[in-house]
């Protein structure tokens, strides 16, 4: 079984500041891991993923996750927040490299990005 | 590619009344997965096809859920009778499993309330 816990159902920032997203895992094989991203009335949006080799994985619009299997995480940073930037955020973990099996989402994060 | 198309966009309905939401994948893709989002449960996976045919059907939450594939491309997700409680964002995502790069790619959703 697997399971994805996201800290925090809401992150504030401010514009320009280092943006931090936590995810945590739960997999009894080898997970795959990936971040999508969600606009208001929008679906969903793959932000990077995590399938196998270099644990730092650098994805679209600046954002990138680093993959640490000692801690069960696969946190997403930015270094500089933007106004656009403000959106639901899911992890997911998916035993296959996620086209050929169904994806476990956490409950989401909301970002809110502060002028 | 147009992406995934989902059909319709919202739906408004009355208790007991049938629901059928429709779902074109990308063409040329051979997974087609359906996904239902609430703010109680979050994004569950409910079922998924492979090459037309139900991989795994056990998120479909009763009996009062069915899915179909007819085709590589057409999809339909069936409520009959329908429950308030049936209420939520319904998403459908296909994706090609070459390997382990392949992606989910999710359509703009379907918005449900059951009244």
């Amino acid at each position: 079984a697997q399971s994805v816990t996201q800290l925090g159902s809401h992150v504030s920032v401010s514009e320009g500041a280092l943006v931090l997203l936590r995810c945590n895992y739960s997999s009894s094989v080898p997970p795959y891991l990936f971040w999508y991203v969600q606009y208001p009335n929008q679906g969903l949006q793959l932000l990077l993923k995590y399938t196998t080799g270099a644990t730092l994985v650098k994805g679209i619009n600046g954002f990138e996750a680093e993959f640490k299997k000692s801690e069960t995480s696969f946190h997403l940073t930015k270094p500089s927040a933007h106004m656009s930037d403000a959106a639901e955020y899911f992890c997911a973990v998916s035993p296959s490299g996620g086209g050929a099996d169904g994806l476990t989402f956490g409950k989401g994060t909301h970002l809110i990005i502060q002028p | 590619d147009a992406g995934v198309i989902q059909s319709p966009r919202h739906e408004v309905t009355e208790m007991g009344q049938e629901v059928t939401l429709r779902c074109k994948p990308i063409s040329g893709h051979d997974y087609l997965f359906w996904y239902r989002q609430t703010m109680m449960r979050g994004l569950e996976l409910l079922i998924y096809f492979n090459n037309n045919v139900p991989i795994d059907d056990s998120g479909m939450p009763e009996d009062r859920f069915s899915a179909k594939m007819p085709n590589a491309s057409f999809s339909t997700l069936k409520i009959q009778p329908s429950e308030p409680r049936d209420s939520a964002v319904y998403f459908c995502a296909s994706s090609f499993s070459a390997g382990l790069q392949e992606t989910q790619y999710f359509g703009p959703g379907t918005r449900l309330l059951v009244l």
